[in-house]
């Protein structure tokens, strides 16, 4: 079975500043990895992708994302933030099954942009 | 473009009352799949199906019941609600074998 730890349940930052979300994941298999950002009431939003290729995945709103494979890492960047980033996001880790293909969620870190 | 669609937004329920929380989809998508998403514990994953008249148990399936009877709809049952059962359930769909996933915009049910 597959597991995700986010390693930070909340963030906060000044507007314009750089922004790191961490988030390890477990898995015997390989697997693929996701970012998803939820809005205050809304569902989740795809952010970004790990499913093969460059270590290096770029996203929507300026997001991008490296993926580790010996750390077992998939941290999440931004260079400069702003107050419309404030959100919750969620790291996920999807394996394929015979039964398809099932997400595995972190706990969420909160990020909280301040002017 | 609708995407997923779930009913109703919000819900109070008394305990031991049931109800069905509705999900459809019309992405011609496969996979269809809710989830339950409570403070500091992230979503987890309730109960799945790979195509009409197929079901499985995801983490948390005790207290709750689906049935897909075609493709675009995936309705969850409470069959007897419970204070434990307060959360945000969201339902999401995707194509079999590609794994992004589209989520609704969530139910906010809670049990007293």
């Amino acid at each position: 079975a597959q597991s995700v730890t986010q390693l930070d349940s909340q963030v906060p930052v000044f507007e314009e500043a750089p922004v790191e979300l961490r988030c390890n994941y477990s898995s015997s298999v390989s697997v693929y990895l996701f970012w998803y950002v939820q809005y205050p009431n809304q569902g989740l939003q795809l952010l970004l992708k790990y499913l093969s290729g460059s270590t290096l995945v770029k996203g929507i709103n300026g997001f991008e994302a490296e993926f580790n494979k010996s750390q077992t890492s998939f941290h999440l960047r931004k260079p400069s933030v702003h107050i419309s980033d404030t959100a919750e996001y969620f790291c996920a880790v999807s394996v394929w099954e015979t039964s398809g293909s099932r997400l595995t969620f972190g706990e969420g870190t909160q990020l909280t942009v301040n002017p | 473009n609708a995407g997923v669609t779930q009913t109703p937004k919000f819900q109070v329920l008394k305990t031991g009352q049931s109800m069905t929380l509705q999900c459809a989809q019309d992405m011609n998508h496969e996979y269809m799949s809710w989830y339950r998403q409570d403070p500091g514990m992230g979503l987890r994953l309730i109960h799945y199906s790979v195509g009409a008249g197929i079901t499985d148990q995801g983490e948390v399936p005790n207290g709750y019941n689906v049935s897909r009877s075609t493709t675009e709809d995936f309705p969850l049952r409470l069959l007897s609600a419970a204070p434990s059962q307060t959360s945000v359930y969201f339902c999401a769909s995707s194509y079999l074998g590609r794994t992004e996933a589209f989520f609704g915009q969530g139910t906010r049910l809670t049990v007293v």
